[in-house]
């Protein structure tokens, strides 16, 4: 069964604590990509890679990091340096950049 | 911002109504897609409209697209129920969404 998954759907993180959010994609997607939504408003981007072993940044990148080592990988960590972690985070894939993307069902992440 | 503005920012209307939410971007627009989401889950694609298109339709969505006026718009006609949801434009070169329309539909 073909699409993107996301793990976990809700995860917890004390402040001053990294956490690494999965996405992995069985579509043979180039593309991948990080966005953040926060209540009430539409989607940023954090991070994008369109090829393995590279990366570019987004709009909001600071406080986030990523890597592309495998095609179907493409994982966030959420470090102590983003001051407003607290947000729903959608992972998603498309062939390539101009092409329909696909979406994971989002990872909800609040610092306790 | 780098975001798209979308208006209207909320709209409420009954079944059998027709819908229209519009976009439009600070930067240039080749291609645009509009997905739909749910409330708290992931994204549905729904159109993409390329810049040789002016106007395209999908069941029962019609999307128009004025790459000058750096704009576009989405029309659900004989709008359901089920239609009830968030509705965002997607700027594909600069990989910039819109800011989202809050489409409420009642029985």
């Amino acid at each position: 069964d073909g699409g993107i998954t996301q793990s976990p759907k809700y995860l917890f993180r004390k402040e001053g604590q990294n956490v690494t959010l999965s996405c992995e994609q069985n579509l043979n997607h180039d593309a991948m990509y990080w966005y953040r939504q926060d209540p009430g408003q539409g989607l940023r981007l954090i991070y994008y890679s369109q090829i393995v072993n590279d990366f570019q940044k987004g709009d909001i990148a600071e406080g986030y990091s990523v890597s592309r080592e495998k095609k179907e990988s493409f994982p966030l960590t959420v470090t102590s340096a983003q001051k407003n972690p607290t947000a729903f985070y959608l992972c998603a894939s498309s062939g390539v950049i101009d092409t329909e993307a696909f979406f994971g069902q989002g990872t909800r992440l609040t610092v306790v | 911002s780098q975001q798209g503005e979308e208006d209207p920012q909320a709209l409420s209307i009954q079944e059998g109504e027709n819908a229209t939410m519009n976009c439009s971007y600070k930067t240039s627009i080749n291609n645009l897609q509009w997905y739909r989401q749910n409330s708290g889950r992931g994204l549905v694609h729904l159109i993409l409209i390329r810049s040789n298109e002016r106007e395209k339709h999908s069941g029962r969505l019609r999307v128009t697209l004025d790459t000058s006026k750096k704009s576009s718009s989405l029309l659900i006609t004989a709008s359901r129920a089920a239609d009830t949801a968030s509705y965002f434009c997607y700027n594909t070169d600069k990989l910039i969404f819109g800011t989202g329309t809050r489409l409420q539909v009642f029985p």
